[in-house]
């Protein structure tokens, strides 16, 4: 069965510093599709960042950033240059290549960037 | 980009109410389309998949009589949660795929408050 963990319920960040936010996941289907998700306090899911499995690059989108180690099985989203606005609960989510597009979401990390 | 409409934002009923929350595809046409309901400072929670012209597809756990979900065209999708109770009330999200899309598209989310 597939599985995502979010180890770290809550994070703290300086205005302007770079933020790892730790993601594992599990699966046994050779074909999936990763993907970083920002939730504000407003509740609204706003995609960030996607990368498949069989990528051979890590995905970067702005100043968002997937550090994937396949191996590890480890997608860990990176926010470079943080900003008060990056303040929310981000979520990463895993979608197998067969099932019909099912998406498993992680238990979820919330971030608070600091002035 | 892709805009997923979901409405009501937010609905405050008596108990025994029945609630249709809609959840339309703006600009894509929307193979599937997922259900998700989310409590307080956790994750989302599946409740069902729904695929146009089909029946929904519900995750173990969820009351099929109790979260009517029709998916009547490839742009509206609607959950209506029959006679809902105080323990119904939570943050209910649908979001879209269309054909070869990666991410999924969210809606903002329905407050449902039962009183």
């Amino acid at each position: 069965a597939q599985k995502i963990t979010q180890t770290q319920p809550g994070m703290f960040v300086q205005e302007k510093e770079a933020v790892t936010l730790d993601c594992t996941y599990d699966t046994s289907d050779p074909s999936y599709g990763l993907f970083w998700y920002k939730q504000p306090s407003s509740g609204e899911m706003i995609f960030l960042i996607y990368q498949g499995s069989y990528d051979q690059q890590n995905a970067t989108e702005g100043r968002y950033s997937l550090n994937f180690q396949k191996a590890r099985k480890s997608a860990n989203l990176v926010i470079s240059a943080s900003q008060l606005g990056d303040s929310a609960m981000y979520f990463c989510a895993m979608r197998e290549g067969t099932g019909g597009f099912k998406t498993i979401f992680g238990a979820g990390t919330r971030l608070f960037v600091k002035a | 980009g892709a805009v997923v409409s979901q409405h009501p934002s937010w609905v405050i009923c008596k108990s025994g109410t029945s609630v249709k929350i809609e959840c339309r595809s703006l600009d894509f046409q929307a193979t599937t389309m997922f259900w998700y309901r989310q409590f307080p400072k956790q994750s989302l929670m599946l409740m069902a998949t729904s695929n146009e012209g089909s029946k929904a597809t519900y995750e173990q756990g969820v009351e099929k009589d109790k979260f009517l979900i029709n998916h009547a065209s490839l742009t509206l999708s609607t959950l209506t949660v029959t006679s809902a109770h105080p323990e119904d009330s939570s943050f209910y999200i649908c979001s879209a795929i269309g054909q070869g899309d990666q991410p999924q598209h969210f809606g903002d989310g329905t407050r449902l408050s039962i009183l």
